[in-house]
């Protein structure tokens, strides 16, 4: 089945680690996307990829990193940097460029980050 | 500018009675809207989506939602709640990065609670 797989879905941090949340697709979509969900505020973007080896910082794009070296990846790392990390974590993907259609996302299931 | 308002945060409904969901657009342009679901601790699923063609459109599970221009809204509703129906609903919609790329603006969400 195609769809977006995002892993693990639940994952605990400690204090001044560095820890790495995986998002594979096989839609064969060009845009990738990580979002962050808090309670009663919606959704954040915090990185974006149109393109294999580009990638745009989103609104909160402070204390993550990202890359693409492959279409079907966008590993997102949430770094020591990141003050505040305790959030759900959402990966979508689009066909990418245009309006209407191609706009539609499909998201994962999520990774939830607990920092202990 | 585009942007996105959910004018209520929590909406509780009877089974078998009308749900409606309010939403409010602001774009600069023709805009793409979207509606998505998300369960607890899960992904955001697709339930429809407005892309400039009929102004009523009908999703999943019989919910459907109405553009209007004029009012510039894009509310959705379903005839007869379900107790399955009990989620969190999201309005978004489509904006263009610079360079034609596109970026899913998100509302705040409204929790649907449907009572027995």
């Amino acid at each position: 089945d195609g769809g977006i797989t995002q892993s693990p879905k639940y994952l605990f941090r400690k204090e001044g680690q560095n820890v790495t949340l995986s998002c594979e697709q096989n839609l064969n979509h060009d845009a990738m996307y990580w979002y962050r969900q808090d309670p009663g505020q919606g959704l954040r973007l915090i990185y974006y990829s149109q393109i294999v080896n580009d990638f745009q910082k989103g609104d909160i794009a402070e204390g993550y990193s990202v890359s693409r070296e492959k279409k079907e990846s966008f590993p997102l790392t949430v770094t020591s940097a990141q003050k505040n990390p305790t959030a759900f974590y959402l990966c979508a993907s689009s066909k990418g460029q245009g309006r209407g259609w191609n706009t539609e996302a499909f998201f994962g299931q999520g990774t939830r980050l607990t920092v202990v | 500018a585009q942007s996105v308002t959910q004018l209520d945060s929590h909406v509780s409904v009877s089974e078998g009675t009308p749900v409606l969901l309010r939403c409010n657009y602001s774009s600069s342009y023709s805009p793409s809207l979207f509606w998505y679901v998300q369960h607890p601790n899960k992904g955001l699923q697709l339930l429809l989506k407005y892309t400039s063609a009929a102004t009523l459109v009908k999703g999943i599970n019989g919910f459907e939602a109405e553009f209007k221009k004029s009012e510039t809204s894009f509310h959705l509703t379903k005839p007869s709640a379900h107790m399955s129906d009990a989620a969190e609903y999201f309005c978004v919609v489509s904006a263009m990065f610079s360079g034609g790329y596109n970026k899913l603006i998100f509302g705040a969400g409204t929790r649907l609670a449907v009572h027995p």
